[in-house]
C-alpha cells in the first residue's frame, strides 16, 4: 500500500493566489522529504529537499520565496506556492525514504488560471 | 550517481514478458540499480532494486550482468496496467539523497 500521501490530488486556483500542498509519510517518520515538479512530457525535476526542524534546501533556479516549504513534524511537509502564476501549473510530487528506498506520493496537479 | 541509458520506447503484447534494458556502464562498486515506473498522472512507483545478484519480487525480476554494466527489468506477464514510463536509476544505497530521473522507457502494452 501507499506509504506517502499527498493532499490535495488536484487544485485549480486563480493567478496571484497561494496554494498549499501537503505531503505525509504514513506509519513512518521522515526527517527528510523531497519535492519534485513535472511538466507535461518531461521527467521529474527536483525542486527542494525538506528537512524536519530546519530550512529547506532549494535546487538552483527554484525561488525559495515563491515555493515555501515547511517540515514541522516528522510525518508532514508542506509546499506553498505563493502568488501562483500560470507558468507554475505543473504536477508536484513529494517523496520520502523508508529504509533505503525512496517512495513517492501520488502527486498534486496544480492548474493556475 | 552513475548515468543510465534506456531506450525511449518499447511495445509489448499483453500476456508476454516485457524485458526493459538499462545501460549503466560507469556504475561504481557500491551503487545499486533501482527501477521505478510512473503510470500516467501518478507519482513514481518503486519496483525493485539490486546490487549484483538477480532479484525477484511480486512485481518483477531484475537481472544484472556479471560486470554490472547493464541490467534488465522483466515483467513476466505484462498487462495493460503495466503501460507506463519505466526509470532505471543508479545510486549509492547510503545517504538519503534525492533521485535523479532520466527520460526512462515508455512501455506500451498492446492488447
Amino acid at each position: 500500500g501507499a506509504v506517502v500521501s499527498q493532499h490535495p490530488s488536484w487544485v485549480i486556483c486563480k493567478s496571484g493566489t497561494s496554494v498549499k500542498i501537503e505531503c505525509r509519510s504514513l506509519d513512518f517518520q521522515a526527517t527528510t522529504m523531497f519535492w519534485y515538479r513535472q511538466f507535461p512530457k518531461q521527467s521529474l525535476m527536483l525542486m527542494a529537499t525538506s528537512n524536519e526542524g530546519s530550512k529547506a534546501t532549494y535546487e538552483q533556479g527554484v525561488e525559495k520565496d515563491k515555493f515555501l516549504i515547511n517540515h514541522a513534524s516528522l510525518t508532514l511537509s508542506t509546499l506553498t506556492v505563493t502568488s501562483a502564476h500560470p507558468e507554475d501549473s505543473s504536477f508536484y510530487i513529494c517523496s520520502a525514504y523508508m529504509a533505503d528506498t525512496q517512495y513517492f506520493g501520488p502527486g498534486t496537479r496544480l492548474t493556475v488560471l | 550517481d552513475a548515468k543510465t541509458t534506456q531506450p525511449p520506447s518499447m511495445d509489448c503484447a499483453e500476456g508476454r514478458a516485457a524485458n526493459l534494458p538499462c545501460n549503466h556502464s560507469t556504475i561504481s562498486g557500491n551503487e545499486y540499480v533501482y527501477w521505478y515506473r510512473q503510470i500516467h498522472s501518478q507519482g513514481p512507483q518503486y519496483i525493485i532494486h539490486g546490487l549484483k545478484n538477480n532479484e525477484t519480487n511480486e512485481m518483477a525480476s531484475l537481472i544484472i550482468t556479471e560486470d554490472r554494466k547493464s541490467s534488465t527489468l522483466i515483467l513476466p506477464h505484462a498487462t495493460l496496467r503495466d503501460t507506463a514510463v519505466y526509470y532505471c536509476i543508479v545510486r549509492v544505497n547510503t545517504g538519503r539523497r534525492a533521485l535523479t530521473f532520466g527520460s526512462g522507457t515508455r512501455l506500451q502494452v498492446q492488447p
